[in-house]
């Protein structure tokens, strides 16, 4: 099946400075993908859908100058946490839906990044 | 706004018995899907649904999906501590142009040896 990576897997920072993740789709190109987060023994929270070459749609609630979203390539998408504090650690994950799969496309997931915000 | 109901949310059975997990969404749909996570892991993909009575079978793992009820279930059969995981639902939501997918709040399973 695709393959969908992130980097990094796990970042620790400290209160204040901004954390990039990184998502991409490696075998097929993502015209879409989505930024998830996740607390510990919670379910996933849409954050944010990224279109290729245009602005992100973000959920109701989600900051967007606090969670920016950049998808620059039909296979990268980019999430920066900017003035990351510590309510912010939580795992993010991102997915992305292969266009060629037809009706029977599901979202490919990431492995997830852990963010710990000192 | 969608809702994705999952019941229950916490599950602890015997090895061998069967159980069915439930999933209602509140509003119409294209696809439902389920997920497996293994703690400290993402989620890996078990079945996609797409219409009414479709019914879909991997091992131990059946699913189905009635769209008149909202209602899709994954049925588990003679369990096995393999399956030890927590089995989420989620539904398509397509709105205006583009789609995204709601999570349902994780079904956490315990297989008892």
């Amino acid at each position: 099946g695709a393959v969908v990576s992130q980097h990094p897997s796990r970042v620790i920072c400290k209160s204040g400075t901004s954390v990039k993740i990184e998502c991409r789709s490696l075998d097929f190109q993502a015209t879409t993908m989505f930024w998830y987060r996740q607390f510990p023994k919670q379910s996933l929270m849409l954050m944010a859908t990224s279109n290729e070459g245009s602005k992100a749609t973000y959920e109701q609630g989600v900051e967007k100058d606090k969670f920016l979203i950049n998808h620059a390539s039909l296979t990268l998408s980019t999430l920066t946490v900017t003035s990351a504090h510590p309510e912010d650690s939580s795992f993010y994950i991102c997915s992305a839906r292969d266009p060629m799969a037809g009706v029977w496309e599901t979202q490919y997931f990431g492995p997830g990044t852990r963010l710990l915000v000192l | 706004e969608l809702k994705v109901e999952q019941n229950p949310l916490f599950l602890s059975m015997q090895e061998g018995k069967n159980y069915t997990i439930y999933c209602n969404y509140s509003t119409t749909s294209d696809r439902l899907y389920w997920y497996r996570q293994d703690p400290g892991k993402s989620l890996e993909s078990l079945f996609v649904l797409l219409s009414n009575g479709a019914v879909k079978q991997e091992g131990r793992l059946m699913a189905s999906l009635d769209t008149k009820a909202r209602l899709s279930t994954l049925h588990i059969t003679a369990a096995v501590h393999d399956l030890s995981a927590t089995y989420f639902c989620a539904v398509d939501m397509t709105e205006t142009s583009y789609d995204k997918v709601i999570f349902g709040p994780g079904t956490s399973l315990s297989v008892i040896p």
